[in-house]
């Protein structure tokens, strides 16, 4: 069965300071992965994913994120916080099959100290 | 293009009412979702549907029913809702299994069960 941890509930970060926001995954086969963000008030909307190719992934907003297999890991990082980065942020994971569920972990809120 | 429509988008119940959401996609997806989002907890599947005339549970479908009524639509029904089933329910759909797969989520319903 496949499964998503999410390192810290919850994480502060300067504005202007890195932000690193931890996922882990488990799966028995290599999976897709993704990165949702919700701002307050409303439905998640997709930050970038990695399905196959380069290990590490561009998304939006100035976020990237890096498989590591051997680590199975998929932390996602942006090098400088801005205000308007505050939100929830969601790791998910799904096999690399047609219709097949996504997964998501619990989620990190993200606090932007000014 | 709407995407993801979700009705309503606030709702309260007395405890032992019954409701349903809706949720309509435009977007010719084969497979749509229904989530419960709660406090610590990311997002949990209650049922999904893979394709028009299938559905299958999630991780909580204790209290609820779903239909496919056609390729667009899907809708979740709580027969006699409980206090426990407050939360944000999300409805999303995409194709799982590409390498273009993305979910699209819609607004929300937030439904309080008194």
């Amino acid at each position: 069965a496949q499964s998503v941890t999410q390192l810290g509930s919850h994480v502060s970060v300067s504005e202007g300071a890195l932000v690193l926001l931890r996922c882990n995954y488990s799966s028995s086969v290599p999976p897709y992965l993704f990165w949702y963000v919700q701002y307050p008030n409303q439905g998640l909307q997709l930050l970038l994913k990695y399905t196959t190719g380069a290990t590490l992934v561009k998304g939006i907003n100035g976020f990237e994120a890096e498989f590591k297999k051997s680590e199975t890991s998929f932390h996602l990082t942006k090098p400088s916080a801005h205000m308007s980065d505050a939100a929830e942020y969601f790791c998910a994971v799904s096999r690399r099959t047609s219709y097949d569920k996504v997964i998501f972990g619990p989620g990190t809120s993200l606090s932007v100290i000014p | 293009n709407a995407g993801v429509t979700q009705t309503p988008k606030f709702q309260v119940l007395k405890t032992g009412q019954s409701m349903t959401l809706q949720c309509a996609q435009d977007m010719n997806h084969n497979s749509m979702y229904w989530y419960r989002q709660d406090p610590g907890m990311g997002l949990r599947l209650i049922y999904y549907s893979a394709s028009e005339g299938t559905t299958d549970k999630g991780e909580v479908p204790n209290g609820y029913n779903v239909s496919r009524l056609n390729k667009r639509e899907f809708s979740l029904r709580l027969e006699s809702a409980a206090p426990s089933q407050t939360s944000v329910y999300f409805c999303a759909s995409w194709d799982p299994g590409t390498a273009n797969t993305e979910a699209f989520f819609g607004q929300g319903t937030r439904l309080t069960v008194v």
